[in-house]
This record gives C-alpha cells, structure tokens and sequence, in this order.
C-alpha cells in the first residue's frame, strides 16, 4: 500500500505571495492533519480533516486554510506569506478521528519564504 | 502548561546498549492515547509505538517498549539493542478527547547512537 505523498517536496516563495501544498492520504485512510514544524516552534497542529470537514484547527492565523476532498486529498494555502512561514509542513492520515489512532506521516513540504 | 514534556534534548547511547527516552504529559482526560513517533534526519516522521489509557500492559513493538506508567502520566519510550540507525529525533505524543483529538507533540529528544 502506498504511503502518504506529499507535493511539492520544495517551494521557494516571496514575502505576500500564496501557497498551495497537498497530500494524498494512505489509500482508505478518511483522517488527514497538517502541522508546522520549525526549530523553535516544533510541531504545530494546523488542522485536521475527516470526512471532507474540518474537526480541529490550531491556533495559527486566518492566512491558513485547508480543504479535503471526497476522495481524502487535502489541500493547504497559506495567503499573503511571511517569512515566519518558512517550515516543514507534513501531513499525516489515520483510518480514523479517536484518540487511539496512530498517524501516518509523509514526507513533507520544506517551505522557504524569502 | 505543556502538555507533552521531554526533558532530555539530547542524549548519546553506546550501539547495542537500550536507552530509554523520558516522556510525561498532562491530561485531565480518562481515555487518550500515547504515541512515539521517529523522525530521522530525512524529515518523515516514522510512527513508532501506541499506549491506550486503559492498556494495563505495557506496549512493545519489537525492540521499541513503551513504559506506561498511569499515575506518574508517564509514558517512557524504551529502546533495546541500539542500533546505529536508531540516530533520530524521537517525539512523544498525545491524542485526547478533550480539545477534538488533535495530536500533541513534545519537543522531541535527539538520539545519538555511538559505534
């Protein structure tokens, strides 16, 4: 089975410009959530999804949106980038929302925001 | 308050000795789940290790082993027989009810395994 893929695996953008990331989720895997992971921060909860709706989100600003599709894909954007955004963003999915599932990484988006 | 602490940054460990990485968390809740996740220098975070609160036995995967130790909210990763490829930043984590399930990383400890 096929893991979690992330694309790109590198973006470069400037300061005001908008991102899009995505993920595919582990084939039958209905649960995607999107963190932020830098060196002073660590890893940062963004959001999650199951099931095309949006169950949680972090404390991160209004710049940060996402979307999933019927089909377990997920989106994120980021709008008007700063250069705090730069980071690792990953995705990971779980088969499903409790608090017993573990989570499948991939391999992540390095963004760098110049 | 954090609610995943790891206090150990870094710590080094002889190959084939085991080590053991120190985590403890905060939780008001009954039912929440304990995770170790691997992440080596790659980037991808590699799960590891599960422990239910209502486990009685401790997990082990394994040479991984999770020490549970429910009163303390204590969940001890330990590592049997290192290997050199074991040299990865090791994170603890929490899913619990309260606040919708979101997963809770510590800060992570950097292993380094010596030959």
């Amino acid at each position: 089975k096929a893991g979690v893929t992330q694309t790109p695996r590198y973006l470069i953008k400037t300061r005001g410009q908008q991102v899009t990331l995505s993920c595919s989720p582990i084939s039958g895997h209905r649960s995607v959530s999107w963190y932020q992971q830098t060196p002073g921060q660590g890893l940062q909860f963004l959001f999650e999804y199951f099931s095309e709706t949006q169950r949680n989100k972090g404390n991160f600003p209004g710049r940060f949106s996402g979307r999933q599709f019927s089909n377990s894909r997920s989106e994120m954007n980021v709008s008007t980038l700063e250069l705090g955004d730069s980071a690792l963003y990953l995705c990971a999915s779980s088969t499903g929302q409790g608090y017993s599932y573990e989570q499948y990484f991939g391999p992540g988006t390095r963004l760098t925001v110049t | 308050a954090q609610k995943i602490t790891q206090t150990q940054p870094g710590m080094f460990v002889q190959e084939k000795e085991a080590v053991t990485l120190d985590c403890t968390y905060d939780t008001s809740d009954q039912s929440y789940g304990l995770f170790w996740y691997k992440q080596p220098s790659s980037g991808e975070m590699i799960f590891l290790i599960y422990q239910g609160s209502y486990d009685e036995q401790n997990a082990t995967e394994g040479r991984y082993s999770l020490n549970f130790q429910k009163a303390r909210k204590s969940a001890n990763l330990v590592i049997s027989a290192s290997q050199l490829g074991d040299s990865a930043m090791y994170f603890c984590a929490m899913r619990e009810i309260t606040g919708g399930f979101k997963t809770i990383f510590g800060a992570g400890t950097r292993l380094f395994v010596k030959a």
